[in-house]
């Protein structure tokens, strides 16, 4: 079937270390998303990638860095720069085509900082 | 700047009764697009529902409907005769037209917890 795969689903971390999550996608989407939730919160974007070997910083990208090599990749690394990670992370693709651009969803990363 | 609010936190509703669900919006921007998610515990997003501004009729998938009240920047979810599957949180979203992959905005959302 097609879909999103976000692994690992859960990840513990010390202070100090980066930390790289990864998102698969088959759904031969361009763009894909890297989304941050907060409890109480809605989504607050981190980088999106509208094509392969781009990509632009959301609203949160201090901390974060991704690459777009595939298109069917877009793995993002949680640096020890970033002040406050313990968060669940969502990333998501949509395709170019249509008009409605909604975007799907992977099942999510749950990173906790020890 | 956009802005999505959504006031209710948590609600209950009885199973196969119907609950509404709000969302208002604030934006500068002529023609948009809004967006309901659903997320359960499982985490995933879940689109459910799409309306452009442009649209003169109300949006309806199923026992989703979205009632679109432009001129109160006001675009609520009804989920009709609700089921137990139907408990999860919410996520009102907007995103301006032609499409701005930057400028998609998530409400804080509204968890729904459907009784037997």
């Amino acid at each position: 079937d097609g879909g999103i795969t976000q692994s690992p689903k859960y990840l513990f971390r010390k202070e100090g270390q980066n930390v790289t999550l990864s998102c698969e996608q088959n759904l031969n989407h361009d763009a894909m998303y890297w989304y941050r939730q907060d409890p109480g919160q809605g989504l607050r974007l981190i980088y999106y990638s509208q094509i392969v070997n781009d990509f632009q910083k959301g609203d949160i990208a201090e901390g974060y860095s991704v690459s777009r090599e595939k298109k069917e990749s877009f793995p993002l690394t949680v640096t020890s720069a970033q002040k406050n990670p313990t968060a669940f992370y969502l990333c998501a693709s949509r395709t170019s085509t249509g008009n409605t651009g909604e975007l799907f969803f992977g099942e999510g990363s749950r990173l906790t900082v020890l | 700047a956009q802005k999505i609010t959504q006031t209710q936190p948590g609600m209950f509703v009885q199973e196969k009764e119907a609950v509404t669900l709000d969302c208002t919006y604030d934006t500068s921007d002529q023609s948009y697009g809004l967006f309901w998610y659903k997320q359960p515990s499982s985490g995933e997003m879940i689109f459910l529902i799409y309306q452009g501004s442009y649209d003169e009729q109300n949006a309806t998938e199923g026992r989703y409907s979205l009632n679109f009240q432009k001129a109160r920047k006001s675009a609520n979810l009804v989920i009709s005769a609700s089921q137990l599957g139907d408990s999860a949180m919410y996520f009102c979203a907007m995103r301006p037209l032609p499409l701005d992959d930057y400028k998609l905005s998530f409400g804080a959302g509204t968890t729904v917890t459907v009784r037997a």
